[in-house]
This record gives C-alpha cells, structure tokens and sequence, in this order.
C-alpha cells in the first residue's frame, strides 16, 4: 500500500516569496513516481512537476522545482517567486510500480496555498 | 483542442435513483480513470481502465459501475447502492502504462443527492 502525507493544511504566503509546500510518502515499491498538480477553485486537476524514483536530479518545470530526498522520502515542491494566481490547492501524488504502473495515482490530502499582495 | 470533457458540470438527482456520468477524451489514450474528492480531502481512485472492454475497481468502488466499451468513453454511473453520493467527480486519461505517465484531468462534476 502506498500512502501520502501532506502536514500543511494551508499556507499564507507574501507574494514574490518562495514557498515550499511539504509531501512525505511511504511504499515498498523499488520503483515510483512522485506528482505535483494544483487544483484551482475551478476544481481542474492541473499537472505540475514529475519525479522519478531512481531519477539522480531533482526535477524543474520553470518557476517550480522538487527537492526529492530518497532516503527521507519527502518529495517537497518549491515554488519561487509566488505569484498571485499561485493560490489553489496543492496535491502530491503517487503511482509504484506494483500493478505494472497501470493503476491510479495516489493521493494526499492537498495544501491550500494563498498568496497574499 | 484535445481534452477530457464531463458532463454536466453540477448535477442534481433524489436519494434512491442511479445516475451516470459522462466522460469522453479525444488524446487517443488508452487509460482512463475515475476519482471521488470530498470536501478538503485528496481524490480516491473509484474505477480504473487499462484497455476497451476491461475494468478494475480501485479503492472505493463499491456502489458504483462502469463500461468501456468506446476508447474515447469511460461512464461512471452512482447507484443507489452508493451511501453517501455527494461529492466531486473526476475523470483523468493516461497515454501510457508506467510510472512516468502523468494523468490528465477533465473539469468535473460536482453531484448532489438530496
């Protein structure tokens, strides 16, 4: 069973600042991926950032970056400079490779982030 | 564009009677998926397809169906089996069967059952 853990239930950021929202996971699988979508108050689940387990860099898509440490099992995602539309909720997720990778993504409760002028 | 469209948007039904809900995708991909959020919580995996004509249930499946028989088509319907039906419903597509294939989501449908 894989589980995710999301200890920020909401978060109050000045805007420009950096902001990193916290995601520890647990799973017996060698081989997973790690996710990152926001979730607007539209409701739309929007794909942000992917991290693969054996992957030896931490991944960058623009103005947000994972900071993934394997042996602590925490797959953080930064966000620099904030920007207002940045406020959403934030959900980490994650798929092993039981099931070959082909069932669905689990996960955490999410972080509701507001960026504040 | 290509996407993934629900239909309707919010959708309203008395305790007791089923409802489907429509989901279909033109990115040609194989894998589809459907999720319940409740209010302040993450989404749980409902039922998952791999491939037309084959289906497995994912964590919370009991009180729902599905079918699939299209590529592009993946319904969900609620039953009256279902105890508490209320909530937000997603559907998602993968193009592939690994690790690495990140899930694409439609917009919604935000059921309520009174």
């Amino acid at each position: 069973a894989q589980k995710i853990t999301q200890t920020q239930p909401g978060m109050f950021v000045q805007e420009k600042e950096a902001v990193t929202l916290d995601c520890t996971y647990d799973t017996s699988d060698q081989s997973y991926g790690l996710f990152w979508y926001k979730q607007p108050s539209s409701g739309e689940m929007i794909f942000l950032i992917y991290q693969g387990s054996y992957d030896e860099q931490n991944a960058t898509e623009g103005r947000y970056s994972l900071n993934f440490q394997k042996a602590r099992k925490s797959a953080n995602l930064v966000i620099s400079a904030s920007q207002l539309g940045d406020s959403a909720m934030y959900f980490c997720a994650m798929r092993g490779e039981t099931g070959g990778g082909a069932d669905g993504l689990t996960f955490g409760k999410g972080t509701h982030l507001i960026i504040q002028p | 564009d290509g996407g993934i469209t629900q239909s309707p948007k919010y959708l309203f039904r008395k305790e007791g009677q089923n409802v489907t809900l429509s989901c279909e995708q033109n990115l040609n991909h194989d894998a589809m998926y459907w999720y319940r959020q409740d209010p302040g919580q993450g989404l749980r995996l409902i039922y998952y397809s791999q491939i037309v004509n084959d289906f497995q249930k994912g964590d919370i499946a009991e009180g729902y169906s599905v079918s699939r028989e299209k590529k592009e088509s993946f319904p969900l319907t609620v039953t009256s089996a279902q105890k508490n039906p209320t909530a937000f419903y997603l559907c998602a597509s993968s193009m592939g069967q690994g690790i690495s294939y990140e899930q694409y989501f439609g917009p919604g449908t935000r059921l309520t059952v009174t």
